[in-house]
């Protein structure tokens, strides 16, 4: 079964670190573009970084320095260091697999929910 | 305040048609075919329903369909069923650093 299974989510404090994780299977991750999607409790939703099957990675302006989006190839699993937590990264973070160039989101995780609160 | 710009909420009777506009820019909506759109049900995943403009996904109903004209794109969601209710949301690709931007958001309620 294709599916995405994000684990690592739960409570910090401002200023913590956090990795989260996401392990792909019925496919392989290396090969996709991937994503991590976030929302606020009650928002919208918020495209938080990118790392392209060649392995460049993008940020959106609100993580940038503190997010690292990676890979591990042989356990066919993306990740998310978050470092630097704010009260406003508190949200549910999704993994995503992108179709590439085209940008549409098409298979995602139930996500996990990170909150940063002292 | 989102990239895109969506009407809070849109409401229909069972049966009925309704519309969801998604507002852009030249930079995102109104200079690429990228706009997805994708469905929400409380504390669940999105789940995408439209891709490229107008494109469905294997398994969605045609009862979703999707279109585009100058900056803004649009959801119709036709002959509504009570499973629809839903928050519905609208992304495109942006030749910004973002990258990718959403709208914020459309809940759909089925009366």
């Amino acid at each position: 079964e294709v599916q995405l299974v994000e684990t690592g989510g739960g409570l910090i404090q401002p200023g913590g670190s956090l990795r989260l994780s996401c392990a792909a299977s019925g496919f392989t991750v290396s090969s996709n573009y991937m994503s991590w999607v976030r929302q606020a409790p009650g928002k919208g939703l918020e495209w938080v970084s990118v790392i392209y099957s060649g392995g460049s990675t993008y940020y959106a302006d609100s993580v940038k320095g503190r997010f690292t989006i990676s890979r591990d190839n042989s356990k066919n699993t993306l990740y998310l260091q978050m470092n630097s937590l704010r009260a406003e990264d508190t949200a549910v973070y999704y993994c995503a697999r992108v179709a590439p160039l085209y940008w549409y989101f098409d298979l995602w995780g139930r996500g996990t929910l990170v909150t940063v609160s002292s | 305040q989102s990239a895109l710009t969506q009407p809070a909420s849109v409401s229909g009777s069972p049966g009925q048609s309704i519309t969801i506009s998604c507002t852009g820019i030249s930079s995102d909506v109104g200079g690429y075919n990228y706009v997805s759109w994708y469905q929400q049900h409380p504390g669940k995943a999105p789940k995408l329903m439209i891709y490229d403009v107008s494109n469905r996904p294997s398994g969605v109903s045609n009862r979703f369909s999707g279109s585009k004209s100058g900056n803004t794109a649009s959801l119709t969601i036709s002959g509504l069923q009570a499973e629809d209710e839903a928050d519905y949301y609208c992304s495109s690709y942006t030749s910004s650093s973002t990258l990718v931007v959403f709208g914020g958001g459309t809940k759909l309620s089925v009366l």
